[in-house]
């Protein structure tokens, strides 16, 4: 158990709503980071928050998603208009390497 | 830009061989860090071990070292006495950038013991 969690674990909806994914990372650690992996891929980055900052966005995060870390605790992660492509494992990682989430496995029907 | 490429789709060993998984990276930045994890079927990333680009040793981690080859840029790594509960999915991993671009991952490794 790494100390991050993720929430929640399983996530099935339905083409064009909308989702939100959470993560709880280690107290002290004010790095955050969000992966997403596709099956058969390694982990892919989608974004990084300093604390509360948002510094990276990768070109994979499309106007579709949003993410947030408020008071830089937990951050959460929206997909709006879903669509079956964005079908996959979404990993949040608190520190840049060492303690990642369980994960949040995400099914667009 | 940087790169990992894992060769190795898929390996069959049998229980307490060694193993070898490939890696080679690419990267332009002098300092960066290499990465193994684990990933059973549930899905978590479990981190093995890592080696800094300075390291002057290669990295080990009970049953895990790594075969540090900078000047061909490969991280081998390797499983000695392998187990049954060693058969997942590995990735590796580099780290450079200063980290604010994450971790960029190969495609994989699909690691079966065979008893």
């Amino acid at each position: 158990d790494t100390g991050v969690s993720q929430d929640p674990r399983h996530k099935i909806t339905k083409r064009g709503q909308n989702v939100t994914f959470r993560c709880d990372p280690i107290s002290e650690h004010n790095r955050l980071y969000w992966y997403r992996q596709t099956l058969g891929q390694g982990p892919e980055f989608l974004t990084y928050f300093q604390n509360e900052a948002q510094l990276e966005k990768s070109r994979l995060l499309s106007d579709r998603f949003s993410a947030e870390r408020p008071k830089g605790s937990f951050s959460t992660l929206e997909i709006q208009r879903t669509e079956q492509g964005d079908s996959a494992m979404y990993l949040c990682a608190s520190s840049r390497s060492q303690g990642f989430g369980p994960g949040t496995r995400l099914t667009v029907t | 830009a940087q790169k990992i490429t894992q060769t190795q789709p898929g390996m069959f060993v049998q229980e307490k061989e060694a193993v070898t998984l490939d890696c080679t990276y690419d990267t332009s930045d002098p300092s960066y860090g290499l990465f193994w994890y684990k990933q059973p079927s549930s899905g978590e990333m479990i981190f093995l071990i890592y080696q800094g680009s300075y390291d002057q040793q290669n990295a080990t981690e009970g049953r895990y070292s790594l075969n540090f080859q900078k000047a061909r840029k490969s991280a081998n790594l390797v499983i000695s006495a392998s187990q049954l509960g060693d058969s997942a999915m590995y990735f590796c991993a580099l780290d450079s950038g200063g980290g604010a671009d994450g971790l960029t991952f190969g495609k994989g490794t699909h690691l079966i013991i065979q008893p």
